[in-house]
């Protein structure tokens, strides 16, 4: 399968604590996205890379987001000190042209 | 601020009944609208680019078209595996290559 992949697709985790996400892009795309999705909700923008660099962050990516993409092609997604504010889930997209093709999704859940 | 309006939020249609989405926009310069399908607990999947006002796209039952104001998704004699959540979103000109802006979408049952 040569889709977008997500690591891990579900993580349950205790208030205050870090996460990690992962997200392989399509290999070919130099543009990968991060949107956060919650229930009964359309995905909300969070930030946007252009091969390494990171061309646009939205407000809602508070200072305990942080995004990587450190060599253009896997990018990471950390949230540091968790809140259940943060529980949805998290999707990343990559895309050469016009469409954004999108990946599972990592469900965070945070008790 | 680029907004989206999806209606209606729920539509539950008998297989082989005919019908529509209605996507409303609001975009300074639109660059592109596009439709996407999402299963429960999976990531949207892309179905339609429209670039221009009087612009169609067809796949199997579906057909979307596009005016200055809003995005139509017509769905042609469905079947329940159609049964999804349709979304709409747009891109601006000003942030070429970055952001869509998404509705809430509009959640599809189709009985058999």
């Amino acid at each position: 399968d040569t889709g977008v992949s997500q690591d891990p697709r579900h993580k349950i985790t205790k208030r205050g604590q870090n996460v990690t996400f992962r997200c392989d892009p399509i290999s070919e795309h130099n543009r990968l996205y991060w949107y956060r999705q919650t229930l009964g909700q359309g995905p909300e923008f969070l930030t946007y890379f252009q091969n390494e660099a990171q061309l646009e962050k939205s407000r809602l990516l508070s200072d305990r987001f942080s995004a990587e993409r450190p060599k253009g092609s896997f990018s990471t997604l950390e949230i540091q000190r968790t809140e259940q504010g943060d529980s949805a889930m998290y999707l990343c997209a990559s895309s050469f042209a016009m469409a954004q093709y999108f990946g599972p999704g990592t469900r965070l859940t945070v008790l | 601020e680029d907004q989206v309006t999806q209606s209606p939020e729920a539509l539950r249609l008998q297989e082989g009944e005919s019908s529509s989405l209605n996507c409303s926009y609001t975009v300074s310069g639109l660059r592109g609208l596009f439709w996407y399908r999402q299963d429960p607990g999976k990531g949207p999947e892309f179905l339609f680019t429209l670039y221009s006002a009087g612009e169609e796209k067809e796949k199997e039952r579906l057909k979307a078209t596009l005016t200055k104001k809003e995005s139509f998704l017509h769905i042609t004699a469905p079947k329940p595996e159609d049964s999804a959540t349709y979304l709409c979103a747009v891109q601006a000109r000003r942030t070429s290559g970055s952001r869509l802006t998404f509705g809430e979408g509009t959640q599809l049952t189709v009985n058999p």
